[in-house]
């Protein structure tokens, strides 16, 4: 969905090495999450905002953290990368109240080698 | 611990046949049952929806089926189409546990 993006589209580092995933929406959504795709895993929940100044951890945040710029950024960092952190990273943005719609970008797809 | 589960893993169906997708939960707490639909490179994007109010919701060739006394809720595709072929996600959400929780998704491949 082109109202969500995220930059880089694709992204090869090293082990240990800080890398930014950046999330930019034109919804107006309050809500934003970021999730991380693995083969036969489904996505899984890293964190999610409910608004500037709201950050809450989901299912696996260990290793990451996030920032929450402005309602319409929230980037997603990962301190010091590791291989097991190879994955395909997805935003969305959801209107406020739990159970709406999510619309996700299109992911980025990191390599840590 | 895996609170939402989906079979199967993958999926051939014939050109105009029917695709069904199941997925049980754990979580009784849940309310709302969304599918998506991923396509290679794409993002997930939103199929169809249900809440435990109603036991079937139909949107074109897409109906959910839910059954909230066994916990469990299922995906068919009518007349399924090549261009359905795709990963396909149940999820769920609800009960003070905000994002969604993903199914691992199944991989359906329609033959012409």
């Amino acid at each position: 969905d082109a109202d969500v993006t995220q930059t880089p589209r694709n992204r090869i580092t090293k082990t240990g090495k800080r890398i930014m995933l950046e999330c930019s929406q034109t919804k107006g959504h309050d809500r934003m999450y970021w999730y991380r795709q693995d083969p036969g895993l489904g996505l899984r929940l890293i964190y999610y905002s409910f608004d500037v100044k709201d950050i809450n951890k989901g299912e696996i945040s260990d290793g990451y953290s996030v920032s929450r710029q402005a309602q319409a950024k929230f980037s997603l960092s990962l301190e010091s990368a590791i291989p097991n952190q190879t994955a395909l990273y997805f935003c969305a943005t959801g209107p406020t109240g739990t159970g709406d719609t999510q619309y996700f970008g299109p992911g980025t797809r990191l390599t840590v080698l | 611990q895996q609170q939402v589960k989906q079979s199967p893993q993958s999926l051939i169906v014939q050109k105009g046949g029917i695709s069904i997708i199941n997925c049980a939960y754990e979580n009784t707490a849940f309310d709302y049952f969304p599918w998506y639909q991923q396509f290679p490179g794409k993002g997930p994007a939103l199929l169809i929806a249900i809440r435990p109010d109603v036991s079937e919701k139909k949107e074109g060739r897409f109906t959910i089926s839910f059954n909230k006394s066994a916990k469990q809720f299922s995906l068919h595709i009518m007349d399924s189409q090549p261009g359905d072929s795709a990963t396909y996600f149940c999820a769920a959400s609800g009960g003070g546990a905000d994002g969604l929780t993903f199914g691992k998704g199944t991989h359906l491949i329609i033959q012409p």
